[in-house]
């Protein structure tokens, strides 16, 4: 069985502040893991993922994750929102790279100007 | 990139009625989409898994009478909310694998209100 805790439920930022959000999962098998971006009353669209090779992965909008196999931790970072930036965060992870997923609680981001 | 389209994407329906959401991969074909339930403020939580051609697969505690999946082509999954109540309101999200490719793409979401 799989599981994914995002710690922080919300975290409200300035602009032009960096932002952590952070992600621990628990698999007993090898896993992928993803970040999705969800705005309000719309899908998911993917920031980026990790599959395998180098633990810092770079995605969309400015976004980045590392992933940390011995603190089964995948944060996610952004040197500096915006206000656009404002939206719910989901961890997620995975069997395989088009598997069914299980997704974190979400942490809802609030970038105040 | 690759898009998966829903609809409707609001329904409002009444109680005791049926509603039909379609997921639709515009640009590839998926052998396999996922159907998830978001309550408002939640996580996103897997309810089936829709193969192409065969029965979809619930996970436990769906009841699988009352969300009919129905996976009749490549680029078409179905989901029935039979008999509808209002705890059965929700934002339904499906997703798509790319049959080629592997890759999973999300749809935008139905979100369902029952009266």
């Amino acid at each position: 069985a799989q599981s994914v805790t995002q710690l922080d439920s919300q975290v409200p930022v300035f602009e032009e502040a960096p932002v952590e959000l952070r992600c621990n999962y628990s698999s007993s098998v090898s896993v992928y893991l993803f970040w999705y971006v969800q705005y309000p009353n719309q899908g998911l669209q993917l920031l980026l993922k990790y599959l395998s090779g180098s633990t810092l992965v770079k995605g969309i909008n400015g976004f980045e994750a590392e992933f940390n196999k011995s603190q089964t931790s995948f944060h996610l970072r952004k040197p500096s929102v915006h206000i656009s930036d404002t939206a719910e965060y989901f961890c997620a992870v995975g069997k395989a790279a088009g598997n069914k997923l299980t997704f974190g609680g979400g942490t809802r981001v609030l970038v105040k100007p | 990139g690759a898009v998966v389209s829903q609809h409707p994407s609001w329904v409002i329906c009444k109680s005791g009625t049926s509603v039909k959401i379609e997921c639709r991969s515009l640009d590839f074909q998926a052998t396999t989409m996922f159907w998830y339930r978001q309550f408002p403020k939640q996580s996103l939580m897997l309810m089936a898994t829709s193969n192409e051609g065969s029965k979809a697969t619930y996970e436990q505690g769906v009841e699988k009478d009352k969300f009919l999946i129905n996976h009749a082509s490549l680029t078409l999954s179905t989901l029935t909310v039979t008999s509808a109540h209002p705890e059965d309101s929700s934002f339904y999200i499906c997703s798509a694998k790319d049959r080629a490719g592997g890759e999973l793409f999300f749809g935008e979401g139905s979100r369902l209100t029952v009266l």
